[in-house]
């Protein structure tokens, strides 16, 4: 299998605060993950993709140092979003590529998703 | 720049009908094409991958088609249930994923 969890699967919180979000790999190990957010009736935006052990490589137009990403072991990789505000608000989703899974190496497997809401 | 357009916002058809989506895509070369369900407030769910060597793929009551000389995909759900309703992405990938706006279908009983 190839089962991805976040956490929290929502959180709101005041302006000005920081939030993590947490995106795990619960049965296989995952050296790249990816973070998306998505606005309502939009597709996912790419945001950043996660490396274990390395920078993360982030998409034009992303701020670095407004979403820190960190990708400490094979199967954990966390999203901060620093001084969150309203326009922040928004549904972030993890995903991870299981290169173990024959025929599918390439697939991406994406956690349930965060909804942030920044007051 | 390159486009995912997939052919429309929403799609309502009437159940045990075969829905078709549309998936094209200009100024990009993909290794593969995806699709995903994605249900409302919900991380979207893998349904199948078809590569850029092949034309067509089944799963059950799936058929993907991939014309990389149109440069377009075709997804098919036959015998549709109202179970079937929700949100359908297409997404081209090379090291990483860019994917489509998504086309909601809605199955009718």
């Amino acid at each position: 299998g190839a089962v991805v969890s976040q956490h929290p699967s929502w959180v709101i919180c005041k302006s000005g605060t920081s939030v993590k979000i947490e995106c795990r790999s619960l049965d296989f190990q995952a050296t790249t993950m990816f973070w998306y957010r998505q606005f309502p009736k939009q597709s996912l935006m790419l945001m950043a993709t996660s490396n274990e052990g390395s920078k993360a490589t982030y998409e034009q137009g992303v701020e670095k140092d407004k979403f820190l990403i960190n990708h400490a072991s094979l199967t954990l990789s966390t999203l901060t979003v620093t001084s969150a505000h309203p326009e922040d608000s928004s549904f972030y989703i993890c995903s991870a590529r299981n290169p173990g899974l024959a025929g599918v190496a390439d697939t991406q497997y994406f956690g349930p998703g965060t909804r942030l809401t920044v007051l | 720049s390159q486009k995912i357009e997939q052919n429309s916002e929403a799609l309502n058809i009437q159940e045990g009908k075969t829905a078709t989506l549309t998936c094209n895509y200009t100024n990009y070369s993909p290794a593969y094409l995806q699709w995903y369900r994605q249900d409302p407030g919900r991380g979207p769910v893998f349904l199948l991958l078809i590569r850029e060597n092949e034309k067509e793929k089944r799963k059950e009551r799936l058929k993907v088609t991939f014309d990389t000389t149109l440069k377009q995909s075709l997804f098919h759900i036959t015998a549709s249930q109202p179970a079937d309703s929700a949100t359908y992405l297409c997404a081209l990938g090379n090291n990483d994923m860019r994917f489509g706006a998504g086309t909601r279908l809605t199955v009718k009983p």
